[in-house]
């Protein structure tokens, strides 16, 4: 049982440039959500899904787009890189909106 | 305007040396309250769910509680292994929105 699996660890992009952060759970877990996290700033809303072809948006959602074709994988597109979106991203899922997250190990994103 | 605040930002204790730390809420429609603990590099990992006023929760050197505006990590002879960083993160709903908001966490470093 993995949990909450992310790729890539690490990542450095061009501004301008696009990628994909993958994002997979293995626990059948309905929800599933993106964050972003910055030096004194905690934890910040990326998109959210409640489940296979439903998703919304967060706090933050400008600059990313998600899909959720499976319950398995949340796949995070950055459409268009911008140094402000230098963070760490972490995926989480949860059997349901209103239960504890299980987080993965995130990502580390620098965009020059 | 629905915040979380958690206190002090930083802790140095001495192995032994029990103390406490904040997480305070203004939020309407509370559904539950969230503690977890990161380590450095690390994804947030789940400690406890408070979902009403007056109810607690264990776990080793650990307790949390809960009141209508603030909820308190009491840490107990704490250990070098707890040294972590704690976070606080509030679920609430209105109108069929939900929200979950995380707090800044709270810095803890247990000194031999």
């Amino acid at each position: 049982n993995a949990g909450v699996t992310q790729t890539p660890k690490f990542q450095v992009l061009k501004t301008g440039q696009s990628m994909t952060l993958q994002c997979a759970q293995d626990m059948n877990h309905e929800y599933m959500s993106w964050y972003r996290q910055d030096p004194g700033m905690g934890l910040r809303l990326i998109h959210y899904s409640v489940g296979a072809g439903i998703t919304d948006q967060g706090e933050v959602p400008n600059g990313y787009n998600v899909s959720r074709s499976t319950t398995e994988d949340f796949p995070l597109r950055l459409l268009s890189a911008a140094p402000s979106q230098t963070s760490v991203y972490f995926c989480a899922s949860s059997r349901d909106r209103e239960y504890e997250q299980y987080f993965g190990p995130g990502t580390r994103l620098t965009v020059t | 305007e629905d915040q979380v605040t958690q206190s002090p930002e930083a802790l140095r204790l001495q192995e032994g040396e029990s103390s406490s730390l904040n997480c305070s809420y203004t939020v309407s429609g509370l559904r539950g309250l969230f503690w977890y603990r990161q380590d450095p590099g690390k994804g947030p990992e789940f400690l406890f769910t408070l979902y009403s006023a007056g109810e607690e929760k264990e776990k080793e050197r650990l307790k949390a509680t809960l009141t209508k505006k603030e909820s308190f990590l009491h840490i107990t002879a704490p250990k070098p292994e707890d040294s972590a960083t704690y976070l606080c993160a509030v679920q609430a709903s209105t109108s069929g929105t939900y929200k979950y908001i995380f707090g800044t966490g709270t810095r803890l470093k247990v000194l031999a």
